[in-house]
């Protein structure tokens, strides 16, 4: 099945250093990928939709400065955090859709981020 | 206000036992409605997606069922295993601009 990954599973990094995401559909081509965050016992924050090609689409309130993303190809997309702070740290999602609306979402698996 | 409202927020239940989450969203036109379960740590792995015309569909011990009409979802779980510890998530696909709405989850524990 569709297979979505992502890389690294977990980062440790200083304040103000930058830290990068790499998200990869494995056997099928994504126009579109989307960044979430996900805080302890909440629920996915859609960050950002990115588009293959063209400028990602922000969500309100996320400074798309600080998460930059780039979809360079139709199986990779990557969210880089720019000058992390220690309020940075969270779980990052991403995800992919293989084909049209109705089908399934697939996720990645996740990257943990932790600024010290 | 959040359009996917999922109850309980969590739950206890004993291996072996059946449970059912609610899932009550207000997005509207919807295109569909699907059930994510989320290990802690890892992303959400698809259970069913289900279109407004759809009713229920199964996927193992798990089957999910919808009301258009009353936009309520329900998930049930059969026969739970320890195994299905884990969150539920809930997710509602816009029809206009296929934007997802997500819920909070419900957070399900399986005790031996």
């Amino acid at each position: 099945g569709a297979v979505v990954s992502q890389h690294p599973s977990w980062v440790i990094c200083k304040s103000g250093t930058s830290v990068k995401i790499e998200c990869r559909s494995l056997d099928f081509q994504a126009t579109t990928m989307f960044w979430y965050r996900q805080f302890p016992k909440q629920s996915l924050m859609l960050m950002a939709t990115s588009n293959e090609g063209s400028k990602a689409t922000y969500e309100q309130g996320v400074e798309k400065d600080k998460f930059l993303i780039n979809h360079a190809s139709l199986t990779l997309s990557t969210l880089t955090v720019t000058s992390a702070h220690p309020e940075d740290s969270s779980f990052y999602i991403c995800s992919a859709r293989d084909l049209g609306d109705n089908s399934p979402l697939h996720f990645g698996n996740g990257t943990r981020l932790t600024v010290t | 206000k959040n359009q996917v409202e999922q109850s309980p927020q969590s739950l206890i239940i004993l291996e072996g036992k059946n449970c059912t989450l609610q899932c009550n969203y207000t997005v509207s036109p919807f295109s569909n409605l699907r059930w994510y379960k989320q290990d802690t740590g890892r992303g959400p792995v698809s259970l069913t997606i289900m279109t407004f015309s759809e009713n229920t569909k199964s996927n193992g011990r798990y089957t999910a069922t919808l009301d258009a009409d009353t936009k309520q979802s329900s998930l049930h779980i059969t026969a739970s295993q320890l195994s299905d510890s884990a969150s539920y998530i809930c997710v509602v696909s816009h029809s206009n601009d296929y934007k997802l709405s997500f819920g909070a989850g419900t957070t399900v524990t399986v005790r031996a």
